[in-house]
């Protein structure tokens, strides 16, 4: 198995563009979670799915954030337009059940917004 | 509001000598606890973890101790070693119902 897998490793964009994040979770993982990574706030969940429907996007800091999961093998964390606060390492994480023991990560994109 | 608190963002230990990794919790709910580990430009994965029905879980170099009067759980790693230097994060849920609530990490550098 190849694990969950993001793109791209890494971005770079000038603000006020649109960025999107992108995941290939574990087959047959039915939840599929989003976290951020900054020094100021750790780890922060933005968003998480189960079947492929959103639960909980109370993470999502602002408007401009956007997730979607049109199937089980894929899902976008959407940002537009960006700003240079949005400036960290998003992960991507699946799991057969919520308990955390079993959260598989991807290795995350660094995103800069210059 | 952090839920999940790691106070110190770096530790450094030498190899061979224990490593001591605290984390603090405001939610009495919580009552699960992992601890992950990651290496740079990976993610984290999962290292130990402890329920609430226990106050000690050991796993090889590794134990995490549970204080839930005091809100508080420990990981020791020992005897550290070099391989053993990455960021750590404390992360906790109500019965494993609920999303994985991370801290902020701290980072740990065993040097031989």
């Amino acid at each position: 198995d190849a694990g969950v897998i993001q793109s791209p490793r890494h971005e770079v964009t000038e603000m006020g563009q649109e960025v999107t994040l992108r995941c290939k979770p574990i087959s047959g993982h039915d939840y599929l979670f989003w976290y951020r990574q900054t020094m100021m706030r750790g780890l922060e969940l933005l968003i998480y799915f189960n079947n492929n429907v959103p639960i909980d996007d109370s993470g999502m800091p602002e408007d401009r954030f956007s997730a979607k999961m049109p199937n089980a093998s894929f899902s976008t964390l959407k940002i537009q337009p960006s700003e240079p606060r949005d400036s960290a390492v998003y992960f991507c994480a699946s799991s057969l059940r919520l308990l955390g023991y079993g959260y598989t990560f991807g290795s995350g994109t660094r995103l800069t917004v210059v | 509001d952090q839920q999940v608190k790691q106070n110190s963002p770096s530790l450094s230990v030498q190899e061979g000598r224990i490593s001591i990794l605290n984390c603090d919790y405001t939610n009495s709910m919580f009552d699960y606890f992992l601890w992950y580990k990651k290496y740079p430009a990976e993610g984290p994965t999962f290292l130990i973890s402890i329920s609430s029905i226990k106050d000690k879980n050991e796993d090889g170099r590794f134990t995490v101790f549970l204080n839930k009067s005091a809100k508080h759980l420990s990981l020791h790693i020992v005897p550290s070693q070099p391989g053993d230097s990455a960021v750590y994060f404390c992360a906790a849920t109500i019965s494993g119902n609920t999303p994985l609530v991370f801290g902020k990490g701290t980072r740990l550098s065993v040097i031989a």
